[in-house]
């Protein structure tokens, strides 16, 4: 059974270019949430996707978007990059039926802005 | 709003030690609380969650926390250290036990003495 999955692993972009990053959620799952953790932080909450919506959203400007496609994976956006943007962007799935509360993580994808 | 707040960003113990890792939360509602751990370039695993139920909490590898109200804390122990619980450690909130947005604190980072 794979668990989260996420691509690409690492990437390099310079100032005002976009990016996109992908997830696939463990099997099972329908939600998926993204998170930025920058270096020697904890994460913080971006959005929340279900049912193809976005559910939840946390303090993060419109150039962060994102999309949850029929099959529950996942992809987030961000526009404009800025050098702040440079983090570990990461994946977790849940089964919002299941209530069971926990989060699986995938291992991230680490977003490098020059 | 919810926040955490884990006291120490790194700890050092030696192998066979007590490991103990401070947590204090902020909830205007009874919060949901969770450890996850984070090994080097990987994604978080949940260690353990409290959700209302028994307050002294068995989560995997030998760790466990307890919720005491009083203190508005949620403390990691494990009795006995060992090499491979060298990662960082992250305590966090929610609202509700299938919100899945949790608020992560900025994590305690664990090295162990041989």
């Amino acid at each position: 059974d794979a668990g989260v999955t996420q691509s690409p692993t690492h990437l390099i972009k310079t100032r005002g270019q976009q990016v996109t990053l992908r997830c696939s959620p463990k099997s099972g799952h329908d939600t998926v949430s993204w998170y930025q953790q920058a270096l020697g932080q904890g994460p913080q909450f971006i959005f929340q996707y279900y049912e193809e919506e976005e559910r939840q959203r946390g303090n993060f400007p419109d150039r962060f978007s994102g999309h949850q496609f029929p099959n529950y994976s996942s992809e987030l956006n961000v526009n404009a990059l800025l050098l702040g943007d440079s983090a570990l962007y990461l994946c977790a799935s849940s089964a919002t039926r299941l209530n069971t509360g926990e989060l699986f993580f995938g291992e991230g994808s680490r977003l490098t802005v020059l | 709003a919810q926040s955490v707040t884990q006291l120490g960003s790194h700890v050092s113990v030696s192998e066979g030690a007590l490991v103990l890792l401070r947590c204090n939360y902020s909830s205007s509602v009874p919060p949901y609380l969770f450890w996850y751990v984070q090994y080097p370039n990987q994604g978080l695993q949940l260690l353990l969650k409290y959700t209302s139920a028994a307050t002294l909490v068995k989560g995997i590898n030998g760790f466990e926390a307890e919720f005491k109200k009083s203190e508005t804390s949620f403390h990691l122990t494990k009795p006995s250290a060992h090499m491979s619980d060298a990662a960082e450690y992250f305590c966090a909130v929610s609202r509700r036990s299938n919100d899945y947005k949790l608020s992560f604190g900025a994590g305690t980072t664990v090295t162990v003495r041989a």
